[in-house]
């Protein structure tokens, strides 16, 4: 059983350009949050979503950033012109809301140039 | 969400046992105790969830006053792999919705 993975593991554009970053949860886990966190700092809660479903995205930013979690494939968090504060790690984690809590990718490192 | 409190940073040295306490005054009767570890360049890592009382399990020990109004995860005999940042976690994962990181503790273990 594969644990959450995320592609890719590292990511360079430059500014105004997109970034997309995927996330496959956990095989029979239907909750996916991306966190992002940046250097020196904790992880903060972008979105939640449910297949097919935007559950909370009160920690997205409101312009650029995107999330959506198809019927198939995996998540898809997509920031649009990108700008160097973007630069982060971000990790996607999935639950099957049981009593155990998140499981975590190994995160996609976004650096902006 | 309940709000947690932890220190910013630990030290030890290997061998020892390392207890992080962490505070979270308005704990609801729903909530469980989670701990992660995050390794550096690495996704946090589940260490051990609780209720009240004390769960042991092969990495850790996490202990629960009566109250709940705190926890402190117990680490015996620390390594050099154990330097990671660790975070508490407070709320109820039955209800699916997300839970918040904070900085957590940094703890650095020396020879």
């Amino acid at each position: 059983n594969a644990g959450v993975m995320q592609n890719p593991r590292h990511l360079v554009r430059r500014r105004g350009q997109e970034a997309r970053l995927r996330c496959s949860p956990m095989k029979g886990h239907s909750h996916v949050y991306w966190y992002r966190q940046l250097p020196e700092e904790g992880l903060k809660f972008m979105v939640y979503l449910q297949k097919e479903n935007i559950i909370d995205e009160s920690g997205m930013p409101k312009e650029r950033f995107s999330a959506e979690f198809p019927k198939e494939g995996p998540s898809i968090l997509r920031i649009q012109q990108v700008v160097r504060g973007d630069s982060a790690a971000y990790f996607c984690a999935s639950s099957p809301t049981g009593p155990y809590g998140y499981t975590f990718g190994s995160g996609t490192r976004l650096t902006v140039v | 969400l309940a709000k947690t409190t932890q220190p910013i940073s630990m030290d030890s040295y290997e061998g020892q046992e390392v207890n992080i306490t962490c505070s979270h005054n308005n704990i609801a009767t729903n909530d469980y105790i989670t701990w992660y570890q995050q390794f550096p360049s690495q996704g946090p890592r589940f260490i051990i969830q609780g209720y009240k009382t004390k769960v042991t399990n092969e990495v850790a020990s996490l202990f629960i006053p009566a109250d709940r109004k705190s926890s402190t995860l117990s680490l015996p005999r620390v390594s050099l792999s154990d330097t990671a940042v660790y975070y508490c976690l407070v709320g109820d994962f039955n209800s699916g919705y997300a839970l918040n990181f904070g900085k957590g503790t940094s703890l650095l273990v020396t020879p």
